[in-house]
């Protein structure tokens, strides 16, 4: 059964800091992983979707890259601002199930 | 396009009463999913609906829960004698297989709280 731990559950920064949220999982056998973001009282909006054949991602500031060998993903997000305050949420569809293993999201906030 | 859409976005009720919830999907997407948001918790699967298939329901908590989708786009969840542990906000996703990454959308989301 897949198992995703987010690290860390909350990080607060000063705006402009270039920041790493990291995301791990037990099954490497996985078909794709998402990352979404939540602000409070939303749904998910997507960010960014790394397949199975892919090392990494980029949107503007985002980054996100895939280490399937490790067992890891990791967002990057540049130069920080308040509007980046959110949940973070990492999902992998896995096992040959495209029901994806969501993380409890690392708690964002980039203060002024 | 339009996005995944919900209804409503808020309902109260009171312990023992049925419930409903709407989820929309984007036009073209045969893949539907149901997911629950508990207060300080990660998202729980519920049910995952593709195409013609018959509905993988592993994640509905009890009996009193059940979903439907009719004419493969419009997804019903039913939540029967509703429990105070019931409230939550529920949000469904779609996505569509011909664009290989399954790449999931979701709704805004129904916050169901029980009185």
């Amino acid at each position: 059964k897949q198992e995703v731990t987010q690290i860390p559950a909350a990080l607060s920064v000063p705006e402009g800091e270039n920041l790493v949220l990291n995301c791990s999982f037990t099954d490497s056998a996985i078909y794709n992983l998402q990352w979404f973001r939540q602000d409070p009282g939303k749904g998910l909006t997507s960010l960014l979707l790394i397949q199975s054949s892919q090392r990494e991602q980029t949107s503007g500031r985002l980054n996100a890259s895939l280490d399937k060998s490790s067992g890891r993903s990791t967002l990057y997000i540049a130069a920080s601002q308040p509007g980046d305050s959110a949940t973070y949420l990492c999902a992998l569809a896995s096992g040959g199930s495209y029901i994806p293993t969501f993380g409890r999201g690392t708690s964002l906030i980039v203060h002024p | 396009g339009a996005g995944v859409s919900q209804s409503p976005s808020n309902k109260v009720t009171e312990k023992g009463k049925d419930v409903e919830l709407r989820c929309d999907p984007i036009s073209g997407h045969t893949a539907l999913y149901w997911y629950r948001q508990s207060l300080g918790q990660g998202l729980e699967f519920l049910i995952y609906f593709q195409g013609n298939s018959a509905p993988d329901k592993s994640g509905l908590p009890s009996d009193r829960f059940s979903a439907e989708r009719t004419g493969g786009s419009v997804s019903t969840l039913t939540i029967q004698r509703t429990q105070q542990e019931d409230s939550a906000v529920y949000l469904c996703a779609s996505s569509s297989p011909t664009e290989l990454s399954y790449e999931q959308y979701f709704g805004p989301g129904t916050r169901l709280t029980v009185t």
